[in-house]
């Protein structure tokens, strides 16, 4: 497509519930990214994902977050249990790298899922 | 660990006038340094980068950024705004080692306003 796309771009839950957020990043892009953006923390990393490699999860808060990237394409962001620190706007990002390591990759952001738990 | 700090919470800044947003940083590595805009309900748009070279960096938008090691800096600047450059402008770093990983470490934003 011709940008990172997000679905839903809102979300609206009850606390304890679960949710799945989508992402489809720029086609050909082997990185993708999860981001979170909230009032007190700003933007925090979550996790990323790297072509075949197993993804870094560095970033995910609990073991309530997890995320998966099927057939290295679309990926889904899923919150467990859900609370109300968990409401935030979580962003997807893809991005080509190089090889070499060069690192000269620009993520490209999508439009995000702004999620609110009540 | 590395980290990136935009002093500023906000911007005033006239139409016409040349606007400063500010961003250091700190990484053990040789820093990649981005610079990101984000409209109201918008995704985050990349504006610039530094990765080598020549210390100033021309953008997006008339925006430009200088890459200054020895004080660890890489300010946003236009030399003229508008009142649509009304935005929040993250400031980001990533280490360049190979081996960091490649996820962006985030300033906290600063908001700009322009006003007519």
């Amino acid at each position: 497509g011709a940008g990172v796309s997000q679905s839903p771009s809102n979300k609206v839950t009850e606390k304890g519930k679960d949710v799945e957020l989508r992402c489809d990043p720029i086609s050909g892009h082997t990185a993708l990214y999860w981001y979170r953006q909230s009032l007190g923390q700003g933007l925090e990393f979550l996790i990323y994902f790297q072509g075949n490699s197993a993804p870094d999860k560095s970033g995910l808060p609990s073991d309530r977050f997890s995320a998966e990237r099927t057939g290295g394409s679309v990926s889904t962001l899923t919150i467990q249990r859900t609370q109300q620190e968990d409401s935030a706007v979580y962003l997807c990002a893809s991005s080509l790298v190089w090889a070499g390591g060069s690192g000269k990759n620009i993520q490209y952001f999508g439009a995000g899922t702004r999620l609110s738990v009540l | 660990a590395q980290s990136v700090a935009q002093p500023e919470d906000q911007v005033n800044v006239a139409e016409g006038n040349p606007l400063t947003v500010k961003c250091t940083y700190s990484v053990s590595g040789n820093p990649y340094l981005f610079w990101y805009v984000q409209y109201p309900n918008r995704g985050l748009q990349f504006l610039l980068k530094y990765i080598t070279g020549d210390n100033l960096v021309k953008g997006s938008y008339g925006f430009e950024a200088e890459f200054n090691k020895s004080q660890t800096s890489f300010h946003l600047k236009k030399p003229s705004a508008l009142v649509s450059d009304s935005a929040l402008y993250f400031c980001a770093v990533r280490d360049g080692n190979n081996n960091a990983g490649n996820m962006l470490t985030f300033g906290g934003g600063t908001r700009l306003m322009v006003k007519p």
